[in-house]
Order: structure tokens, then C-alpha cells, then sequence
């Protein structure tokens, strides 16, 4: 079982530069997040989903998109990368949303110089 | 702004020791879980303590539980090297608990 698979695993961007990161579980979930984690702060949720096709802001949506236009992807997308979204990016999935255990990817660092 | 505190944040101890890391949450919850993490990984679910429980327990693993107090103990016995990691807890946020959030973690370290 693949389990949350996050691609790309690193990436540099300069400021300004747009990208995409993708997230796909295979355990056909509901409930797809993405956080990011910078040192000191913890994991704090930037987007979340629900369902196909929905999404929703979490704590720190600005500067970020995302997308879930099939059940096992959700995209994460940066329209014009700034220094401050430096960090390392984490996709979570789950079956019974927040009532429930949530799966983690390994990860995606994304340095903006 | 972060729902979860984490208490104390680093923690080094003797293997074989017990390590006790507590959290703190401002609002109701229906339930708590703790996550480790290993550096450079992503998050393990470890345990859910649900709001109507107190105490639960799975392997080395005891988890508490104070909804009066609004906090959470995560007590793991007789350490071993494996154990060092980050720990963190993370509580049901909103109506109809679609998301969790997470607090700022504890990193615990083993020494043999």
C-alpha cells in the first residue's frame, strides 16, 4: 500500500515562481489536508478538503490554492512563491475527518529563495 | 492561532526512564489524538482519547485525559532509543470535527 505519496519530495524556487505540489492517496478518503511546519511552530493547516471537488481555508490559506478534482488527489499550488512559504509541506488524509486518525505523507521542502 | 500546547517542548532522558509530555487545549473538544514524528518523516498517529474517556492505554503508551482542565498527558514507559522523535497532539477543531489542529510538539530525546 502506497499510503499519502507527496510529489516533488524538494524543491527551490526563486521568488516570484509558481508551482504545484501533488498529494495522492490510495485509501479512498474523504478528507484530504495540507499543512505546513516551520521550526518552533508545529503543523498549521493551510487548505483542507471534504470531498471531491470541495475545499475549504484553514489557519493560513493566504498565497496558497488548491484543488480536489478527483477523490485521491489534492493539489496544493503556489501562484507567485515568496520567502516566507520556505518551509516543509505535509498532505494528510482521512476517513472520518478530525473524528478520526489522519495519514500523513513524507513531506515536500520547498525552499523560495 | 494553534489550538494545542505542548509542555515541556525538548525532553531528554535515560533510556529506561518513563517520559511524560503534557498538552493543553483552549476549547471543547470531542476527542484528543497524539502523532510521533521521526526527523525528516511524516507524522504516526499513536493514540485518540474521545472526550467522554479518561485514561487509555495501547503497549507502552498511556494516555490521560481532563476535559475540567482541558489537558492531556502522553506518559510512555521504559524508553527506548526508537522512541526519540517529536511528539505532538492535536484536537478535533469545529462543528462536525472536519479538521484537527495541531500543537507546537515535543522533542524527545533518548539517551543510551
Amino acid at each position: 500500500n502506497a499510503g499519502v505519496t507527496q510529489t516533488p519530495k524538494f524543491r527551490v524556487l526563486k521568488t516570484g515562481q509558481s508551482m504545484t505540489l501533488l498529494c495522492a492517496q490510495d485509501m479512498n478518503h474523504e478528507y484530504m489536508y495540507w499543512y505546513r511546519q516551520d521550526p518552533g511552530m508545529g503543523l498549521r493547516l493551510i487548505h483542507y478538503s471534504v470531498g471531491e471537488g470541495t475545499t475549504a481555508k484553514g489557519e493560513v490559506p493566504d498565497g496558497y490554492n488548491v484543488s480536489r478534482l478527483k477523490k485521491q488527489n489534492f493539489l496544493l499550488g503556489l501562484e507567485s512563491a515568496a520567502p516566507s512559504q520556505t518551509s516543509v509541506y505535509f498532505c494528510a488524509s482521512s476517513y472520518f475527518g478530525g473524528a478520526g486518525e489522519l495519514f500523513f505523507g513524507e513531506g515536500s521542502r520547498l525552499t523560495v529563495l | 492561532s494553534q489550538q494545542g500546547e505542548e509542555d515541556p517542548q525538548a525532553l531528554s532522558i535515560q533510556e529506561g526512564e518513563n517520559a511524560t509530555m503534557n498538552c493543553s487545549y483552549k476549547t471543547s473538544i470531542n476527542n484528543l489524538q497524539w502523532y510521533r514524528q521521526n526527523s525528516g518523516r511524516g507524522l504516526v498517529h499513536l493514540i485518540l482519547i474521545r472526550s467522554n474517556e479518561r485514561e487509555k492505554h495501547s503497549g507502552r503508551l498511556r494516555v490521560t485525559l481532563d476535559t475540567s482542565k482541558k489537558s492531556s498527558s502522553l506518559l510512555i514507559t521504559a524508553s527506548r532509543a526508537a522512541d526519540t522523535a517529536s511528539y505532538f497532539c492535536a484536537t478535533d477543531a469545529g462543528r462536525g470535527a472536519q479538521k484537527l489542529v495541531f500543537g507546537q510538539g515535543t522533542r524527545l530525546t533518548i539517551n543510551p
